[in-house]
């Protein structure tokens, strides 16, 4: 079955470090490019940071740029989100979204396949 | 970078059809992607590159684009439609991020 699977989340203090991960099956993981999305419970969806097949390109939102580090393991089947210097403004479900195929949208990015998300809160 | 805006809530009847805008500045210059979200569960795309209805979607839903408007229309709506629905957008400047939500709409069906 294709599929993506979040792990890692749970409760933080302000300034602490995190690292979520997400675990794909089902497809051929190096053939995509990777991202993170985040939803604070009840509000609309945030895209965090993304990157290409190996991990060589990276974006970040400013929102996050200097504190968070996306990175991906294509060996393990495995992309990483390390947080740093959280704040409770980072208090969200963390999803993890597959590229879509660049033959359906040529350079754009959008997401065709999506984990179920890993909640983080940061709370003193 | 840019936003995209969508009107919070729309409400309609089983049967009648929903139209759901999603409004930028450089609409014109970018193709629309949209999402629904039903409670508890991971986004899941609807229509791609403005027009194009993802494998698996059901005909009902349609997209169009014109200027600075994006539409999401959803003909004939049934019960199971009542959802969150996202518009998204890319950047391909290397001085923007590449993604962009709209701030999404709650469809009711009532």
């Amino acid at each position: 079955e294709v599929q993506l699977a979040e792990s890692g989340g749970r409760v933080a203090r302000p300034g602490e470090s995190l690292r979520v991960s997400c675990a794909a099956s089902g497809f051929t993981f190096e053939d995509f490019g990777m991202a993170w999305v985040r939803q604070v419970p009840g509000k609309g969806l945030e895209w965090v940071s993304g990157l290409n097949w190996n991990g060589a390109n990276t974006h970040y939102a400013d929102s996050v740029k200097g504190r968070f580090t996306i990175s991906r393991d294509n060996a393990k089947n495995s992309l990483y989100l390390q947080m740093s210097s959280l704040s409770v403004e980072d208090t969200a479900f963390y999803y993890c979204a597959r590229r879509g195929d660049a033959a359906m949208a040529g350079t754009d990015w959008f997401f065709d396949l999506w984990g179920r998300g890993t909640l983080v809160t940061v709370s003193s | 970078s840019y936003e995209l805006t969508q009107p919070p809530s729309v409400s309609v009847s089983p049967g009648q059809t929903a139209r759901i805008t999603c409004s930028g500045d450089a609409l014109p210059k970018r193709h629309t992607y949209w999402y629904q979200q039903k409670p508890g569960q991971a986004p899941v795309v609807l229509i791609y590159k403005d027009i194009k209805r993802s494998s698996g979607i059901p005909e009902r839903f349609s997209g169009s684009s014109s200027g600075t408007t994006a539409t999401l229309t959803i003909s004939g709506v049934q019960a199971e439609d009542e959802a969150d629905y996202y518009c998204q957008s890319t950047d391909s400047s290397a001085t923007s991020p590449p993604v962009v939500f709209g701030g999404g709409t709650k469809l009711t069906v009532l």
